[in-house]
């Protein structure tokens, strides 16, 4: 079983819907991350959890929340859904400290029409 | 702040020989820095990384990368390139000093081995 999972893999969905993509980790990280990703702007952090009391904005947040229900669970949701949030989207977690690498789940692939 | 440049969007070696894929960094501390390799359909999956000692580090699938400090660079290499080495790669830095531990990630290089 994959550490970090995320749900759905692929969802197609129109503009003005609510959405939400899911993440769980089985790594005991308490660090847990969103990131979205678009051809040739590699990767762009949308909100990041150092633990479940602790949420932060990361670079692009806007028309985006998130919850951490747990230390394995982090949520993403687009409130009304636009175009522009076509992307790829993937959650990631680390342990703490600078020199700890991050474990990526295999992503999900939101179109918007 | 802490940025990264991948300058080249694609490389392309023939199978058997050495690659280079090309990172270069900014910080205001000390850098941290990792090579992630992402397949199609898969997420990023990390293979090496520089915190501080020998400037040349040893990662997974028989990788390495060599940090620079005066040319601020962390470039990855392989002395001889697979094709099942084609996928792409992203270098990401992150600064001693600032955004508690947020990582910046480069656009990407794709690299392609040729049989």
């Amino acid at each position: 079983d994959a550490d970090v999972t995320q749900t759905p893999r692929n969802r197609i969905t129109k503009t003005g819907k609510r959405i939400m993509l899911e993440c769980s980790q089985t790594k005991g990280h308490d660090r847990m991350y969103w990131y979205r990703q678009d051809p040739g702007l590699g990767l762009r952090l949308i909100y990041y959890s150092f633990d479940v009391k602790d949420i932060n904005k990361g670079e692009i947040s806007d028309g985006y929340s998130v919850s951490r229900q747990a230390q394995a669970k982090f949520s993403l949701s687009l409130e009304s859904a636009i175009p522009n949030q076509t992307a790829l989207y993937f959650c990631a977690t680390s342990e703490g400290g600078m020199g700890q690498p991050q474990h990526f789940g295999d992503g999900t692939r939101l179109s918007i029409l | 702040a802490q940025s990264v440049a991948q300058p080249e969007d694609q490389v392309n070696v023939a199978e058997g020989n050495p690659l280079t894929v090309k990172c270069t960094y900014s910080v205001s501390g000390n850098p941290y820095l990792f090579w992630y390799v992402q397949y199609p359909n898969r997420g990023l999956q990390f293979l090496l990384k520089y915190i501080t000692g020998d400037n040349l580090v040893k990662g997974s699938y028989g990788f390495e990368a060599e940090f620079n400090k005066s040319q601020t660079s962390f470039h990855l290499k392989k002395p001889s390139a697979l094709v099942s080495d084609s996928a792409l790669y992203f270098c990401a830095v992150r600064d001693s000093t600032a955004n508690a531990g947020k990582s910046t990630f480069g656009d990407g290089t794709t690299l392609t081995v040729k049989p």
